[in-house]
């Protein structure tokens, strides 16, 4: 079976500070890879999506990078934060040809 | 307009009755239909999916789709306190480049009291 690994669960930095989250996918080979990010009480904002190693798309221009060093790894970065960077940040894999993605089970960012 | 419209809620329901909760899509090509259970303070869970028209039953839940009127709901029948969570509707673009994107609505919060 698959599964999914987000650490850390729980992160406070300060504004300004780098930022680094790593999701990676057991029990498959090959799979999309999602970051997304859900401010308070908000639905789900796609970031970052990788169909396969170095290749990332960007959903949305901001201050936050993604990179996909291996098959089943994906991290997503920034040099630094903004308060706006606060968030839960869910990293979601998918297989090839389907729509359907599972979720790991999130990062909660607090940026002071 | 948004793409993928949900009702916030709450939506209150008795236990043992019947939820209802609805999803509205503005992309007349999308063809493939999800719902997510998300518990606070948890990620999100894919419980049902959908792809053609009419109705598909798995335990308590049915998703009923209509491409017609660009309408999924999910019916969540025998209602428990433990159902009481935020449903998310998502949504296929009918293009996303090969990247199998969803699109999330900002999802409905269940209520189920005893």
């Amino acid at each position: 079976s698959q599964t999914i690994h987000q650490w850390p669960a729980t992160l406070v930095q300060p504004v300004g500070s780098p930022l680094s989250l790593e999701c990676t996918v057991e029990g498959t080979s090959n799979p999309n890879l999602y970051w997304y990010r859900q401010a308070a009480g908000r639905g789900l904002q796609l970031l970052f999506y990788s169909v396969g190693i170095g290749q990332i798309s960007s959903e949305v221009p901001q201050n936050l990078s993604a990179s996909r060093p291996q098959d089943r790894q994906f991290i997503l970065s920034s040099k630094k934060l903004l308060l706006s960077d606060s968030g839960f940040y869910l990293c979601a894999w998918g297989r090839q040809g389907a729509y359907e993605q599972y979720f790991g089970p999130g990062t909660r960012l607090t940026v002071t | 307009q948004k793409e993928v419209e949900q009702n916030s809620g709450p939506l209150s329901v008795p236990e043992g009755a019947i939820a209802s909760l609805n999803c509205t899509y503005s992309d007349r090509g999308s063809q493939s239909f999800f719902w997510y259970r998300q518990y606070s303070g948890k990620s999100p869970e894919l419980i049902m999916f959908i792809y053609s028209n009419g109705d598909k039953e798995d335990g308590r839940f049915t998703a009923q789709l209509n491409k017609a009127s660009q309408y999924v709901s999910l019916l969540i029948r025998d209602s428990q306190p433990s159902d009481s969570a935020t449903y998310l509707c998502a949504v296929n673009p009918s293009f996303s480049g090969g990247y199998n994107k969803l699109i999330f609505g900002a999802g409905t919060r269940l209520a189920v009291h005893p």
